[in-house]
């Protein structure tokens, strides 16, 4: 069975960095493309990063590129979301989610989501 | 950028068929995805590639992408498929979600 679980988020103040990470077990990690989505309070969903399996290709919403890196670390199952220069807007919760072979297809399945909070 | 459109709502009465559109500049020419968030849980993906389900999603749910339109039909509608309901495509390496239909039945 996959399981996907997030960590990492928290408050943080305008300005500043948030590493979030996703634990994934139940399936051949470093096959899979996996991507970061995120939904702030009662909105809907903003795909926020992919990044393919093997790590050398990685994709950025135009509204997080330059603040945001995606990684994964293949030998511990571990995807990453850094996110520095945070703002009010960045305010969401956060969704790991397993994707395909093919880095541009589906995501599933999700996470349960960490919350991150950009606030002074 | 790239734009997918959904009704922010559709209403419908059990065992009536729900339609739910989503529609975006030649649509018909990309893989069309849907994803079921029910209150307080995470997205679950319910068609993918246009047409296909997910193994453990019911046949109630069927999918099509033609021209503009990507369509999620739910057959037998229950209240168990109440949820808020999103469609999602990929152009120019960039995933676009639309804005996401609340189904009320």
């Amino acid at each position: 069975e996959v399981q996907l679980l997030e960590s990492g988020g928290g408050l943080v103040q305008p300005g500043g960095s948030l590493r979030l990470s996703c634990a994934a077990s139940g399936f051949t990690f470093n096959t899979y493309a996996m991507t970061w989505v995120r939904q702030a309070p009662g909105k809907g969903l903003e795909w926020v990063s992919t990044i393919s399996g093997s790590g050398s290709n990685t994709y950025f919403a135009d509204s997080v590129k330059g603040r945001f890196t995606i990684s994964r670390d293949n030998s511990k199952n571990t995807l990453h979301l850094q996110m520095n220069n945070l703002r009010a807007e960045d305010t969401a919760v956060y969704y790991c989610a397993k994707g395909d072979t093919v880095t541009e297809n589906w995501f599933g399945p999700w996470g349960q989501g960490t919350l991150v909070t950009v606030s002074s | 950028s790239y734009d997918l459109t959904q009704p922010p709502s559709v209403s419908v009465s059990p065992g009536q068929t729900a339609i739910i559109t989503c529609s975006g500049h030649k649509l018909g020419d990309k893989y069309s995805y849907w994803y079921q968030q029910k209150p307080g849980q995470s997205p679950v993906l319910v068609i993918y590639e246009d047409i296909r389900r997910p193994s453990g999603i019911s046949e109630r749910l069927s999918g099509s992408n033609s021209g503009n339109t990507a369509t999620l039909t739910i057959s037998g509608t229950q209240a168990m498929d109440e949820a808020d309901y999103y469609c999602q495509a990929w152009d120019s390496n960039t995933a676009v979600f639309g804005g996401g239909t609340r189904l009320t039945v």
